[in-house]
């Protein structure tokens, strides 16, 4: 029921081109949808969130799509460069549970130049 | 210079000895957390403070534990009784008590069990 699935576990694509990362989660209560990124040897760093309230967030090259029927979200990466080469995780958090985060799996992305 | 600094970066220990990990954070956040990554596993949480002189056990507490004796600090011992303690540990900790407040993370800690 906590457990958030993220795939695909590694994706390679071209500089230019779009990464779409997906999420799926089991547990109605989960109401923030946050993603990370993190880069080697380093600890993850909040990219973008959204709340089930709204079908998609667009910041910069990053969007969340979000369908809460499905119990899905995505990350996509639009225009991917080089420097975006990173593993992105998907979370999740309850406001019932405080302030708890559960991550899927992680993704390792990189942009070839 | 605001923000969370572990120490230290990387660990070396034998088997059968405990090991502390440091977290300090100076960004006046009252909750803090504790999480282990491993590959393909993503985060797992093992240990969280919302508040100082209080903390709850997370999906993975066995083998660790922690103390909260201070605000700024929340560090992690790795005991004899965790089988496998061989991983990235990485403490964060949060700007408000919404679920919705921003984690932010220090740079973790690589442990070695020799």
């Amino acid at each position: 029921q906590q457990q958030v699935k993220q795939s695909p576990q590694s994706l390679i694509v071209q500089k230019g081109g779009i990464s779409i990362i997906n999420c799926a989660y089991e547990n109605t209560a989960f109401d923030y949808f946050p993603w990370y990124q993190q880069f080697p040897g380093k600890g993850p760093a909040l990219l973008i969130a959204i709340r089930p309230d709204v079908s998609e967030k667009k910041e910069g090259r990053f969007t969340i799509s979000f369908n809460k029927s499905a119990k899905q979200f995505s990350l996509h990466i639009m225009d991917s460069q080089p420097g975006d080469s990173a593993t992105y995780f998907c979370a999740a958090s309850a406001e019932t549970s405080g302030s708890r985060l559960t991550f899927g799996e992680g993704t390792q992305l990189t942009v070839n130049p | 210079d605001g923000g969370i600094t572990q120490s230290p970066k990387y660990l070396f220990r034998k088997e059968g000895q405990n090991v502390t990990l440091s977290c300090e954070q100076n960004l006046n956040h009252d909750a803090m957390y504790w999480y282990r990554q491993d590959p393909g596993q993503g985060l797992r949480l093992i240990y969280y403070s919302q508040i100082v002189n209080d903390f709850q056990k997370g999906d993975i507490a066995e083998g660790y534990s922690v103390s909260r004796e201070k605000k700024e600090s929340f560090p992690l011992t790795v005991t004899s009784a965790q089988k496998n303690p061989t991983a990235f540990y990485l403490c964060a900790s949060r700007t408000g008590t919404g679920n919705t407040d921003t984690q932010y993370f220090g740079p973790g800690t690589r442990l070695t069990v020799l």
